[in-house]
């Protein structure tokens, strides 16, 4: 069964421009995190936020969570061809093991 | 680079014939967890290992089923295989159970 569900399932933006991903979820969490794939290959993992913190920055990445709402989002600022990819959260259950559960992810693409 | 290496690339199959996915982890991470990752969709979770022993199970069949080693590499056997099974196969590892995971490329399974 898949926690997370992002939203939109697919962006599409012009170079320079900020893209903006939403992610829901169902049940009280441990953390979230944020993971990029290109191409369907492996994933590599962006940002982790925890159920007590409310917003990270990492380079042109910001991650803000609600937990009251049970959503996150994931702001790319400046937008660059490189990042197309599909971007997917993946939640930690809390009292549960640790095992990542996704949502089905954002396509973003990118135009030059 | 995260350092986690997984083989063969890709394979393809026949379905009722049986398979065999590695993974070498990072030195020093003991934890692994492998996902299955249907066309379109996110990751799902099939199992986790910590230093050897399995730690938690997904929503798969026992016809799925995984072996650590102490040398940081990892399996994941599948017998009696079904045309669903086809997937990207993803293992991930970590330095312990609450760390950040980090994935390996995948391996491709088709089965005909």
């Amino acid at each position: 069964s898949q926690q997370g569900e992002e939203d939109p399932q697919a962006l599409s933006i012009q170079e320079g421009e900020n893209a903006t991903m939403n992610c829901s979820y169902k049940t009280s969490i441990n953390n979230l995190q944020w993971y990029r794939q290109n191409s369907g290959r492996g994933l590599v993992h962006l940002i982790l936020i925890r159920s007590n913190e409310r917003e990270k920055h990492s380079g042109r990445l910001r991650v803000t969570l609600d937990t009251s709402k049970k959503s996150s989002s994931l702001l790319i600022t400046a937008s660059r061809a490189a990042d197309t990819a599909s971007y997917f959260c993946a939640t930690v259950t809390q009292g549960g093991s640790e095992k990542l559960v996704f949502g089905k992810g954002t396509k973003l693409t990118v135009n030059p | 680079e995260t350092g986690v290496t997984q083989s063969p690339t890709h394979l393809i199959k026949t379905r009722g014939q049986q398979v065999t996915l590695r993974c070498s982890s990072q030195s020093g991470h003991n934890t692994v967890s492998w996902y299955q990752q249907a066309l379109g969709q996110g990751p799902q979770f099939i199992f986790q290992y910590y230093r050897e022993e399995e730690n938690g199970r997904g929503n798969f069949p026992p016809r799925f089923s995984g072996l650590q080693f102490p040398n940081y590499s990892s399996e994941l056997n599948v017998n009696a295989l079904e045309l669903d099974d086809s997937a990207l196969y993803l293992c991930a590892s970590s330095p312990n159970l609450v760390d950040t995971q980090y994935f390996g490329p995948g391996t491709r399974l088709t089965v005909l």
